[in-house]
């Protein structure tokens, strides 16, 4: 079984933090994604990576960064933690077509 | 955005009785996927179409896809208060020669009383 996981399920942090988010991943998938995902929005695509140090912006990209310097592991990094940026945040990996997400992120930015 | 749509937002039913729910996309595609999400959890997998199948069955579950109108349909038959949960659409899209990524609909509320 694939198993993706997110270091916290919830997290509170203060306006202005510095917020990272950790997902890791024990399949060798070259691919993973972090998602967020608001009420009556669905999921939105902020950054994925197809490789170790390869990164490609989704359709919501602004004010949030990523780091992939192993293939295990993906880092949603929030520059300066905003209270628009309180979110579920969903990480993913691809096998062929499918992805496998982890439980999920609750952030809450106060 | 290439974010598609499902329809309807929500959908309340009694158990025994059948779920539609339908997805509309943008952008021409190689196949198109149906995910299920649990209350606060992360999204599972349940059925892929390739973009040359018309429909296809696993289970309880039929889905149908046109790809001249750009919409798909996922039917749930005989539902079950278990298949309380929010349905997703997923599509591929590139963004890159290098970057191909999942892109998921607003989702479909469902609900299953007994």
């Amino acid at each position: 079984d694939v198993k993706v996981t997110q270091s916290s399920r919830y997290l509170v942090k203060r306006t202005g933090e510095k917020v990272f988010l950790e997902c890791v991943q024990d399949m060798d998938h070259e691919n993973m994604f972090w998602y967020r995902q608001d009420p009556g929005l669905g999921l939105r695509l902020i950054y994925f990576s197809y490789d170790v140090k390869m990164k490609e912006k989704g359709d919501i990209p602004e004010g949030y960064s990523v780091s992939r310097e192993k293939k295990e592991r993906f880092s949603l990094i929030l520059e300066s933690a905003s209270t628009n940026q309180t979110s579920m945040y969903l990480c993913a990996t691809l096998r062929n077509t499918e992805a496998f997400f982890g439980q999920g992120t609750r952030l809450t930015v106060v | 955005s290439q974010q598609g749509e499902e329809d309807p937002q929500a959908l309340s039913i009694q158990e025994g009785e059948n779920a539609t729910m339908n997805c509309s996309y943008k952008t021409s595609i190689n196949n198109l996927q149906w995910y299920r999400q649990n209350s606060g959890r992360g999204l599972v997998h349940l059925i892929l179409i390739r973009s040359n199948e018309r429909e296809k069955h696993s289970g309880r579950l039929r889905v149908t896809l046109d790809t001249s109108k750009k919409s798909s349909s996922l039917l749930i038959t005989a539902s079950r208060a278990a298949d309380t949960a929010s349905y997703f659409c997923a599509t591929d899209a590139e963004f890159s020669q290098a970057g191909t990524a999942l892109i998921f609909g607003k989702g479909t509320t469902l609900s299953v009383s007994s």
